[in-house]
């Protein structure tokens, strides 16, 4: 089955820019969404279909896809930023399965 | 607006039986495919199971395949899922999340808050 590979935690200063990575074999063939987790809430969607932005979420979120890698990218970091990241894909290629990485804390300095 | 609410958790022995529920509105729910994902304390998300927008596709995963249902009653805008022969590694928090349009590609947006299922004797 297929696996994404997420660093358990990164940590970046205020102001300053973080990237998230999700590690896949030929990920760039998958459509990755990147998820959002505050402690006690619920998973909020800030990247669809490896770069898109949902309404409401800043413009300071951006995503991409190439190779074996997917970044989330958070630019001039807030600690309002400090989180819980999740990249998921649809894994069709056998009986279906949807597929979540690990989960990266990102911490604010 | 969008909204998911979980309910139906609670404290349950193992090798019992419970059944979330998951009421929708805001959106037309009999056209969207629905999750659910749960979350151990502490650890990751975990994908569990999805039904197709008419009730009739379903996948699980293999951690619960053969003791979990997944379900939906699109007349009272409800997903449900039936929960057999619990472990205590099914202890977390269950959330249902929508899926996509008429169809299983897409994100899961919007979630709901979630509903805490413990499984000890």
């Amino acid at each position: 089955s297929y696996v994404l590979t997420q660093p358990p935690s990164a940590s970046v200063a205020p102001g300053k820019t973080a990237r998230i990575t999700c590690g896949g074999n030929n990920i760039r063939s998958k459509t990755v969404h990147w998820y959002q987790q505050k402690p006690g809430q619920a998973p909020v969607l800030v990247i669809y279909y490896d770069s898109d932005r949902p309404s409401g979420i800043p413009e300071r979120f951006s995503g991409s896809n190439s190779g074996n890698t997917a970044t989330l990218t958070i630019s001039r970091v807030e600690a309002g930023d400090e989180a819980d990241y999740y990249c998921q894909m649809w894994d069709s290629s056998s009986d279906h399965r949807w597929v979540f990485g690990g989960g990266t804390k990102l911490t604010v300095l | 607006q969008l909204q998911l609410v979980e309910s139906g958790g609670g404290v349950v022995q193992p090798g019992r039986s419970l059944r979330l529920s998951c009421a929708a509105s805001g959106f037309t729910f009999s056209t969207y495919a629905i999750h659910w994902v749960r979350q151990a304390p502490g650890k990751g998300l975990e994908w569990v199971a999805i039904i197709s927008y008419d009730g009739t596709n379903k996948y699980y995963a293999d951690s619960v395949k053969g003791r979990f249902t997944i379900s939906r009653d699109n007349s009272k805008n409800t997903l449900y899922l039936q929960m057999n022969s619990l472990r205590a590694e099914d202890t977390a928090v269950y959330y249902c999340a929508r899926g996509g349009w008429q169809s299983f590609q897409g994100w899961l947006d919007p979630w709901g808050q979630g509903t805490l299922v413990t499984v000890s004797s």
